[in-house]
């Protein structure tokens, strides 16, 4: 059965460093996301991304957050300059069109910022 | 005010019995979509059951359920006969229609799953 993949499955970094988390969604999937999730807290929404553009973004998705398909199976979640704050599993989900259809989560990126 | 609003913190349930995961919702939207997703200890998210606002079903998959009550906007889990492999977080989620260009999807708090022997 197909599934979203994602490396690394632990990152751990110095404040102030980039960090680049990847993924690879299903294959004949058309929109992917970025969802992160702080340590005993919910899930939550940062960015959407079809046809190469974002069409969504939450509030915690600021300047120093970015995304990039740059091939036609990787999706990647770039952190410019990380912050303690940013430690949180990132998962990567993806579904097959817009609308309510289930989307489906990698298995997430447990980022470490220190 | 929360969109998604679950509860129950924490559950336990005999292993073998039914098990009933409460989720209430707020949208003005006609048309949405409610989802469970399972998170167990190792931190994925498994997609569970999917309930469109305009199916007159409720969703079935095996042993899940789900107890859609439009008008009172609650879309509870039920587990029929638990197995100890069920104890994990449960999240409930929403995919409202309007303005969501981007297919976001708001989650709840979660509810933590605890299977007795």
């Amino acid at each position: 059965e197909p599934e979203v993949t994602q490396t690394p499955s632990h990152q751990v970094t110095q404040m102030g460093q980039e960090v680049i988390l990847r993924c690879v969604p299903i294959s004949n999937h058309l929109y992917f996301y970025w969802y992160r999730q702080i340590l005993g807290q919910k899930v939550e929404f940062l960015v959407s991304f079809y046809n190469n553009e974002i069409s969504e973004k939450s509030e915690i998705f600021d300047d120093q957050f970015s995304v990039e398909r740059p091939d036609g199976s990787n999706f990647t979640l770039k952190i410019r300059s990380t912050k303690l704050e940013d430690s949180a599993m990132y998962f990567c989900a993806s579904s097959r069109r817009l609308g309510p259809v289930e989307q489906f989560f990698g298995p997430g990126t447990r980022l470490t910022v220190l | 005010a929360q969109k998604i609003t679950q509860t129950q913190p924490g559950m336990f349930v005999q292993e073998k019995e039914a098990v009933t995961l409460d989720c209430t919702y707020d949208t003005s939207d006609q048309s949405y979509g409610l989802f469970w997703y399972k998170q167990p200890s190792s931190g994925e998210m498994i997609f569970l059951i999917y309930q469109g606002s305009y199916d007159e079903q409720n969703a079935t998959e095996g042993r899940y359920s789900l107890n859609f009550q439009k008008a009172r906007k609650s879309a509870n889990l039920v587990i029929s006969a638990s197995q100890l492999g069920d104890s994990a977080m449960y999240f409930c989620a929403m995919r409202e229609g309007r303005n969501n260009a981007g297919n976001m999807l708001t989650f709840g708090g979660g509810t933590r799953l605890m299977v007795k022997p």
